[in-house]
């Protein structure tokens, strides 16, 4: 079936330092999503993205959508400690149906 | 209510027991999702329901698990004679989507259920 892997798995910070993920597909994906889980929490909802080469931002967050629809990334510009959480990306082939999620990506920031 | 409520937050069970974790979603959400969470995983895909009916139950791993949603709204999913390697949180989320629409499919998850087989 349909994997959505995720690299790093797990990245360690200083305050300050910029962060990326990566999201990868074998096949060309929907619509992807991004979810935020903080440590002993629940993912949240953070950005859809549905078209190819699509640039979303947030604030300090940036969200890309490949120009083949097969990989996403997320960059937080200048981590903060808030920032701290797993990071998900999900697939959504869309039309109120279900999300695969990816792996995740860890993301530890110290002072 | 204000978000997705789950309960019990904790359950811990032994091999062979039956167990039913319950789901209130936000009001007026029709999607209404199952995932479980194993440590350092993403949430794995379980069941979802559009109204009262499942629509993809392509994800219960075995026929120990099943989901209801009598009226639309609270779920339950139930598991029988647990087993060791069903101990994960189990999490719920709601979203307005309806079928057949597009757009962003936005879920709202809960705090979800750690189940612990003994």
């Amino acid at each position: 079936g349909q994997q959505v892997m995720q690299i790093p798995q797990y990245q360690h910070v200083q305050e300050g330092e910029d962060f990326t993920t990566y999201c990868n597909s074998s096949t060309t994906l929907s619509n992807i999503q991004w979810y935020k889980q903080r440590p002993g929490g629940h993912p949240v909802f953070l950005i859809q993205l549905v078209k190819s080469g699509e640039v979303k931002k947030q604030k300090r967050l940036t969200f890309q959508f490949g120009e083949a629809k097969k990989n996403s990334s997320l960059h937080i510009t200048a981590t903060q400690t808030t920032d701290v959480g797993t990071y998900f990306c999900a697939e959504y082939p869309g039309t109120a149906s279900k999300l695969t999620f990816g792996t995740g990506t860890r993301l530890q920031v110290t002072l | 209510g204000a978000g997705v409520s789950q309960t019990p937050s904790n359950k811990v069970t032994e091999k062979g027991k039956y167990v039913e974790l319950r789901c209130d979603p936000i009001s007026g959400h029709t999607a209404l999702y199952w995932y479980r969470q194993s440590l350092g995983q993403g949430p794995e895909f379980l069941i979802y329901f559009q109204g009262t009916g499942a629509a993809d139950d392509s994800g219960l791993p075995n026929d120990r698990f099943f989901a209801v949603r009598p009226e639309g709204s609270v779920s339950t999913l139930k598991i029988q004679r647990t087993e060791r390697g069903d101990s994960a949180v189990y999490l719920c989320a709601s979203s307005l989507m309806q079928s057949g629409s597009s757009g962003a499919n936005v879920l709202t998850f809960g705090a979800g259920s750690r189940l612990t087989v003994l």
